[in-house]
């Protein structure tokens, strides 16, 4: 079945350090990649997709290129903040379904 | 417009009880979700609904779970009876439908002692 591996549990950096959360799928086809955030005390929102080979996501500065070659969908920001301290999701759908299937999730910890 | 609602954000059960968590998605919305989230599982799906009918219900949840839509504006999920190994949170989440975002809710924290 469609599958999404987070390699990374848990990442701990300093401020403005370079961030690279890895996320791979296995999915026939294209299927729609997203990445969530979630912040302690709340659910999971949508920092951005992407749908098509080569298509970059990205929102507050995060970025995300969808990669059918290597099936990967890595997140990255170029300079972190303490404020970006959360829980990532990785996640993807097939069929245009609404059903998303998520990655374990990644707890990034940002020290100032 | 209002986010997704969940109540109560926090419910201690006694083992054995019969628990009773509420939603009211995004108004307009078509698509909800209701999911488990563990820190050894992370995010489990555990029913799907689509325009109030029952799209998937996750089937190691079926025995003691049950979702229901009573209208398209608010959503229960009924634990019954409640094992400790229920210990999570419960989230809530709703969508237009498609490969569109979907909302989530600040979810329920619930304990089962």
């Amino acid at each position: 079945g469609d599958s999404v591996t987070q390699t990374e549990g848990q990442v701990a950096l300093s401020e403005e350090d370079f961030l690279t959360i890895h996320c791979n799928y296995s999915a026939s086809g294209y299927p729609t990649l997203f990445w969530y955030v979630q912040y302690p005390g709340e659910g999971p929102q949508l920092l951005f997709r992407a749908s098509r080979d080569k298509e970059k996501g990205s929102s507050r500065g995060f970025e995300a290129t969808y990669d059918k070659g290597t099936t990967s969908f890595h997140l990255r920001k170029a300079s972190v903040q303490e404020s970006d301290s959360a829980v990532y999701y990785c996640a993807l759908s097939r069929g245009g379904s609404a059903k998303l299937i998520f990655g374990e999730g990644t707890k990034l910890t940002v020290s100032s | 417009d209002a986010g997704v609602t969940q109540t109560p954000r926090h419910e201690v059960a006694e083992k054995g009880q019969t628990i009773i968590l509420k939603c009211e998605p995004v108004s307009g919305h078509n698509d909800l979700f209701w999911y488990r989230q563990t820190k050894i599982q992370g995010l489990e799906l555990l029913s799907y609904f689509r325009s109030k009918s029952l799209m998937e219900d996750g089937g190691a949840f079926k025995d003691r779970f049950k979702a229901e839509m009573l209208n398209s504006s608010f959503s229960t999920l009924k634990i019954q009876p409640t094992e400790p190994k229920d210990s999570a949170v419960y989230l809530c989440a709703s969508s237009t439908g498609g490969a569109l975002e979907q909302y989530f809710g600040p979810g329920t924290r619930l304990t089962v002692l």
